[in-house]
């Protein structure tokens, strides 16, 4: 599976967009690239997933590098309800998320 | 609809005991998946059921962990006898496809601490 890189923490202000990149290089062509977060006390939430296009939701905008070694999760504007830990997850064949450290998001108001 | 639910929230039990941990997952969810987060690591895969069968279990610690799912339905987790690093936090997850394609739908986790 593949490994990522993600900056250990990350701060914005409140409605303002956040850009929350990762690397993952070593990706294989048929992993999905998934986003999950975590709030304090709860369990990891799905916000978003693709392949190779650019992908859409309520909840974010997902942007995958052309060569698909990073991607990044935008947050149009942050509240203060989106401080989270974010993992980025590439997901392969096997069945195992593989979470990672995360970023810590703080949103400051 | 309703999302996965876990029980209970909290436990603390004296090393030694037995716990169990339920997880009832969405309705129609075929896929269910244990996960950890022991202190200060990353979560970590447990297991995943697909319907009664476990699919993969190479997650598991060790033979003091069982894991069941009767029916297809809900799944249990028993600790047995529970040790000391066994505390932690166990989500659970379903899908509806194990397929990369599919998100998984986490529970609020079981905090269980041993003593």
């Amino acid at each position: 599976d593949a490994k990522t890189t993600q900056p250990n923490s990350m701060e914005s202000n409140e409605e303002e967009p956040v850009h929350l990149p990762c690397n993952h290089s070593t990706i294989s062509g048929t992993d999905y690239i998934h986003w999950y977060r975590q709030l304090p006390s709860q369990g990891p939430e799905y916000v978003i997933h693709g392949l190779t296009s650019n992908v859409n939701n309520r909840m974010a905008s997902l942007a995958i590098a052309e060569d698909r070694k990073s991607s990044t999760l935008i947050l149009h504007r942050a509240t203060l309800r989106d401080a989270a830990v974010y993992y980025c997850i590439p997901r392969g064949t096997g069945n195992q998320f593989y979470f990672g450290t995360g970023t810590s998001l703080t949103v400051i108001p | 609809e309703a999302g996965v639910t876990q029980f209970p929230s909290h436990s603390v039990i004296e090393k030694g005991q037995t716990v169990t941990l339920r997880c009832d997952p969405i309705s129609g969810h075929d896929n269910l998946y244990w996960y950890r987060r022991v202190m200060g690591k990353e979560i970590k895969f447990l297991l995943h059921f697909v319907k009664e069968s476990k699919q993969d279990e190479s997650g598991m610690p060790n033979n003091r962990f069982l894991a069941e799912r009767t029916g297809g339905t809900y799944s249990t987790l028993k600790v047995q006898p529970a040790e000391l690093e066994d505390s932690g936090v166990y989500f659970c997850a379903s899908s509806t496809e194990a397929s990369y394609n599919s998100p998984l739908h986490f529970g609020n986790g079981t905090r269980l601490t041993v003593t």
